[in-house]
């Protein structure tokens, strides 16, 4: 088993729409959990992080870690074509980093 | 602009040749890793580095040596290439060790091709 499980996708939804991106993990050790964008053929960024259970926001950007359901989520609101890259997952536990496949996500105009 | 800088940006390499991967980094972060992506395997770690001097191996090291002689250069080499390395290589660093909340910054990648 994956220590970190995602979706690929591919995922395509109209602008204005509201995506869901969701992890799965098995290692309760887990401590901070992040999320990344990537655009093609470009390095990962990091798009936002946080620590404890519960919802973190930043503009259209929401994560949401459960810890007890060992599951996190990231919703974009009103989503712009702007947004079409791949979003990656990823936690860590002291400096081992483990990601997530990706999940290619396309806002279609 | 501060960042990492790797280079190639792509290359064509055929089987059994040597090449080493550059990468830089103008941040002074303590800690630099390479990860190779590929496709429905995600990015894995292949070799990391805690601090100047010291290296560790990752999840793929095989076919793989790397180096940290200063802060800012991570090498990476490929002693004798085989088509299964074929990938994208991303150097990343990150301000600290012990804690995740920095995150990792990348480079934008080298598109690495054996044949």
């Amino acid at each position: 088993q994956k220590e970190v499980e995602q979706d690929p996708g591919p995922l395509s939804v109209p602008e204005g729409a509201i995506v869901s991106l969701n992890c799965t993990y098995s290692n309760s050790a887990f401590q901070y959990f992040m999320w990344y964008r990537q655009y093609s053929r470009k390095g990962p960024e990091l798009l936002m992080y946080t620590y404890s259970s519960g919802n973190k926001e930043d503009g259209r950007f929401t994560a949401q870690v459960d810890k007890s359901s060992k599951y996190i989520s990231l919703f974009i609101r009103d989503s712009q074509p702007s947004d079409s890259a791949t979003y990656l997952c990823a936690m860590n536990t002291g400096n081992q980093f483990y990601f997530g496949t990706g999940t290619s996500l396309t806002v279609i105009p | 602009i501060a960042g990492i800088t790797q280079a190639p940006t792509s290359q064509i390499l055929a089987a059994g040749r040597r090449m080493t991967l550059r990468c830089t980094q103008d941040m002074r972060h303590n800690a630099m890793y390479w990860y190779r992506q590929d496709l429905g395997l995600g990015l894995r770690l292949i070799h990391y580095s805690n601090t100047a001097g010291t290296t560790g191996k990752g999840e793929v090291p095989d076919g793989y040596s790397v180096s940290r002689a200063n802060t800012d250069d991570f090498p990476l080499t490929l002693a004798s290439a085989v088509p299964s390395q074929t990938s994208v290589y991303f150097c990343a660093s990150s301000e600290g060790t012990s804690t995740g909340i920095y995150g990792y910054t990348f480079g934008s990648g080298t598109r690495l091709t054996v044949v």
